[in-house]
């Protein structure tokens, strides 16, 4: 099954923002919206957004989701050494009847 | 608070069978759709099955396919996965995990993960 596609890592400094992206085609980012999760290592994974982009309680205010078309991304200001994780978008594939998950973005704070 | 626990995992032969357990508490259990994910080592997350709220859904990967059973129990609130004629392939953590969430649904809750490693 055909995943999502994320760019494998992004490096940003300390309190710059940094956007990640994920795309996907009109069977399941584009028709259902795509949920973000972070995970630290050794962890399990946390969920960040849902596929509507709202966030769960309790995540910062710092994150926004959101969708363009195929491409959902998940902006983080203010970066801090806490959001050194990697992280991962899923959605809803529609055609497939199936989960999918893009490869992971692996996420620097410089 | 919502708690998932998995259990039952190990080392296996190759084409012997391993079954997981999931418990759950904290949420009303029977009114949640259940998923297993799971992450080989050092690798990204990889769906592996979901079934719905009233246990009459079903979902797989094709990765599992055929050999991969999902299944619930109301009574124990507890989620199970059976997995027959493993393979070094589906040597992973795998995660429990809840789907929730009005609107936009996605994995909202997620056990600890049980390591599941396939070697004679």
């Amino acid at each position: 099954q055909a995943g999502l596609t994320q760019p494998p890592s992004v490096s940003k400094g300390l309190r710059q923002t940094a956007t990640l992206t994920c795309t996907g085609n009109s069977n399941n980012v584009g028709n259902q919206g795509a949920a973000w999760l972070q995970q630290h290592q050794g962890h399990p994974p946390k969920l960040l957004s849902y596929r509507n982009n709202n966030r769960p309680s309790g995540i910062s205010e710092r994150l926004s989701a959101s969708r363009s078309g195929n491409t959902a991304s998940l902006t983080i200001s203010g970066l801090q050494p806490e959001d050194e994780a990697d992280y991962y978008c899923s959605a809803w594939d529609s055609n497939l009847g199936a989960w999918v998950f893009g490869g992971g973005t692996k996420l620097t704070v410089l | 608070q919502v708690q998932l626990v998995e259990s039952g995992g190990g080392v296996v032969q190759p084409g012997r069978s391993l079954r997981l357990s999931c418990a759950a508490s904290g949420f009303t259990f029977s009114r949640f759709d259940m998923h297993w994910v799971r992450q080989a080592p050092g690798k990204g997350l990889e769906w592996v099955t979901s079934i719905s709220y009233h246990g009459n859904n079903e979902y797989y990967a094709d990765s599992v396919k055929g050999r991969f059973t999902i299944s619930r129990d109301i009574s124990k609130t507890t989620l199970y996965l059976q997995m027959n004629s493993l393979s070094a392939e589906d040597t992973a953590v795998y995660y429990c995990a809840r789907e929730g969430g009005e609107g936009g649904p996605a994995h909202d809750y997620w056990g600890q993960g049980a390591l599941v490693t396939v070697s004679s």
